[in-house]
């Protein structure tokens, strides 16, 4: 069984929709979690991590997070074609960080 | 900002080569790590670094080695070069406060092996 696993997609969606990209993990100890999106030809860099059991908001970006159910997601509200991106979910259970294998996303306009 | 810089954007070798990677980090992070990236396997951990002169092996150490001699530099050492290393190689420092830590990921350098 893998650390973090997210369906690969690809996910299509409207431009102006929303997206919900989700992600599971396996060990109960993990404390912290991370999106990281990724253009084609691109490094990881970092939208949102989130601690705490809820939800939490920046921008058009909203990170959820059930400890109980080891579920995070990412919703990503009024999708635009430059969201058009590999999201990799990552989970840092404190003795190290494991990435899920991305999913991919595709807005159309 | 965080800069983590790669020596490397793109890397054309050939089989039995030995390869040198290099990563700088400007922010005094104490951790830095050495992924590859392939498609369909997602990013796979080769070796990281708690602390200069430390290094543990990650998921696929096989084929690579690594430098930590200055806290700000790492390098990925390929010993001698084979197509199946050919790869996107991502390296990535964080500042270790526990469970609280993020990773910051240099821009990469696509190694291609032949």
């Amino acid at each position: 069984q893998k650390e973090v696993e997210q369906n690969s997609g690809p996910l299509s969606v409207p431009e102006g929709a929303i997206a919900s990209l989700n992600c599971t993990y396996s060990d109960r100890g993990s404390q912290s979690f991370f999106w990281y999106r990724q253009y084609s030809g691109k490094s990881p860099e970092l939208i949102m991590f989130i601690y705490s059991n809820g939800d939490k908001e920046d921008g058009r970006f909203t990170a959820q997070l059930n400890k109980a159910s080891q579920y995070v997601s990412l919703l990503i509200r009024d999708s635009q074609p430059s969201d058009s991106a590999t999201y990799l979910c990552a989970v840092n259970t404190g003795n190290q960080f494991y990435f899920g294998t991305g999913t991919s996303l595709t807005v159309i306009p | 900002d965080v800069k983590v810089t790669q020596s490397s954007r793109y890397l054309v070798k050939r089989t039995g080569e030995k390869v040198f990677l290099e990563c700088v980090q400007d922010m005094d992070h104490e951790n830095m790590f050495w992924y590859r990236q392939d498609p369909g396997l997602g990013l796979r951990l080769i070796y990281f670094s708690y602390d200069v002169k430390m290094k543990e092996k990650g998921d696929i150490p096989e084929g690579y080695s690594v430098s930590r001699e200055k806290k700000e530099r790492f390098s990925l050492i390929l010993e001698s070069a084979s197509t199946n290393q050919t790869s996107m190689y991502l390296c990535a420092s964080s500042q270790w406060t526990g469970w609280e830590s993020e990773q910051f990921f240099g821009p990469g350098t696509r190694l291609t092996v032949l």
